[in-house]
């Protein structure tokens, strides 16, 4: 079974801090996500990186950056955390090759920023 | 952009009931996901589908193409079938990882 695992399930953050989130999968994936989710607004797309060291943006990439050193390792990183990005961040992977590749999700870390 | 668009929002169901979950979508897709998340956050992978029906124990799925709609259907529901559910769409001739995500559906099931 694909395990993605996520470092922290609940956080507390103060206004300012620097904030990292890890996500670890074991599948040998090449694709990695980081998603943040709101209510009423769903899932939507920080960062994704297909490779190591390679990133894009998603929808939503302002106030966040990324690093992938390692395969199985992709961290979202909040340079000057803020109240706004108090939400549940979500880490996925999936396979490269083919048309279509199932995301794996992990457990989530629910980010509160005071 | 494709809208994703699942109805209905909220469902309540009596332990038993056939529960039926919808979503459409605007634009011509390649592939849809239905997803299941659990009260704490995670994120379960329930299908993925591009066309027909898959069945998987007490869940079901079925997707129309030409009318850019799909449905999940819950038999004989639980309430460990409580959840938030959503549904995500990859469009066609796109890039092959970023899905549109629907808001998703919350369902409860009393005993």
């Amino acid at each position: 079974d694909v395990k993605v695992t996520q470092s922290s399930r609940y956080l507390v953050k103060r206004t300012g801090e620097k904030v990292f989130l890890e996500c670890v999968q074991d599948m040998d994936h090449e694709n990695m996500f980081w998603y943040r989710q709101d209510p009423g607004l769903g899932l939507r797309l920080i960062y994704f990186s297909y490779d190591v060291k390679m990133k894009e943006k998603g929808d939503i990439p302002e106030g966040y950056s990324v690093s992938r050193e390692k395969k199985e390792r992709f961290s979202l990183i909040l340079e000057s955390a803020s109240t706004n990005q108090t939400s549940m961040y979500l880490c996925a992977s999936s396979w490269l090759a083919g048309e279509y590749n199932e995301q794996f999700f992990g457990p989530g870390t629910r980010l509160t920023v005071l | 952009k494709n809208e994703v668009e699942q109805s209905p929002q909220n469902l309540t169901a009596q332990e038993g009931e056939f529960i039926t979950i919808n979503c459409s979508y605007s634009v011509g897709i390649s592939a849809l996901h239905w997803l299941q998340q659990h009260p704490g956050g995670g994120i379960v992978s329930l299908f993925m589908l591009s066309s027909g029906k898959k069945k998987h124990g007490r869940l079901i799925a079925t997707i129309n193409i030409q009318e850019k709609h799909s449905s999940l259907h819950i038999t004989a529901s639980h309430p460990r079938d409580s959840a938030v559910y959503i549904c995500a769409v990859l469009n066609s001739g796109g890039s092959n990882y970023k899905l549109t995500f629907g808001k998703g559906t919350l369902l409860t099931v009393n005993p």
